[in-house]
């Protein structure tokens, strides 16, 4: 079965870096990008950038530009999300999402979601 | 940028009742890449319709979505008790976004 499945929280000093790990199974990593979504406490979804898991290519909402990479290891079968100059605006559950391909919807796999506490 | 606006806010019905949930986009969606969430509290999204009109695996028919252009609408018949949830809107084109969302609460 996909699973989806993230590192364990974080908490963080404002100004620093963040990486989260993203560690899929059960399809064919290359097959599907992922996407990374964030919530902030008591807020909306926020997209935040996907990584086609083929090529290693991400694609970055303008509002994370400069300040967010994503990367992947394809032997490993996983993706990676970095935050770079954090802030207590940054403060989030962030998600992992499996994208669609032919006969597979995008966002029909979660992972769990990883806490990013930044606090001073 | 395409931006997602969602209506009404908070919707308060209940069970056994219908929900319209209406999502707008600032542009026309090309395609049909409008896709719809049901999230409970400390869960992850869970994906319940994509391209406009097509329901995920699992997901009952008493779901259903509907819309072109700028106006979508996701309409929940026979509210059941695990209906009650914050429900988003998304268009995942190159650059994917989500509405603010629209709480279902018990009336």
């Amino acid at each position: 079965q996909v699973q989806l499945v993230q590192s364990g929280a974080e908490v963080k000093k404002p100004g620093a870096s963040v990486k989260v790990s993203c560690k899929t199974s059960g399809y064919t990593f290359a097959s599907h990008h992922i996407h990374w979504v964030r919530q902030a406490p008591g807020q909306g979804l926020e997209w935040m950038g996907w990584i086609n898991t083929g090529n290693g290519i991400p694609n970055y909402s303008q509002k994370f530009q400069g300040r967010l990479t994503i990367t992947r290891d394809s032997s490993a079968t996983s993706a990676y999300m970095e935050l770079s100059g954090l802030t207590s605006g940054d403060t989030a559950v962030y998600y992992c999402a499996r994208g669609g391909a032919m006969n597979a919807p995008p966002f029909e796999y979660w992972g769990q979601g990883t806490l990013v506490t930044v606090s001073s | 940028e395409i931006v997602l606006t969602q209506s009404p806010g908070t919707l308060s019905l209940s069970p056994g009742e219908s929900a319209t949930l209406s999502c707008r986009a600032s542009q026309s969606l090309t395609g049909t890449y409008l896709a719809w969430f049901q999230q409970k509290p400390s869960q992850a999204p869970r994906l319940l319709m994509y391209g406009v009109s097509s329901r995920a695996t699992g997901i009952p028919d008493r779901f259903s979505g509907s819309g072109s252009g700028t106006d979508f609408t996701l309409t929940i018949t026979r509210l059941e008790p695990e209906d009650f949830a914050v429900y988003y809107c998304q268009q995942y084109g190159s650059s994917p976004g989500f509405g603010q969302g629209t709480k279902v609460e018990i009336k």
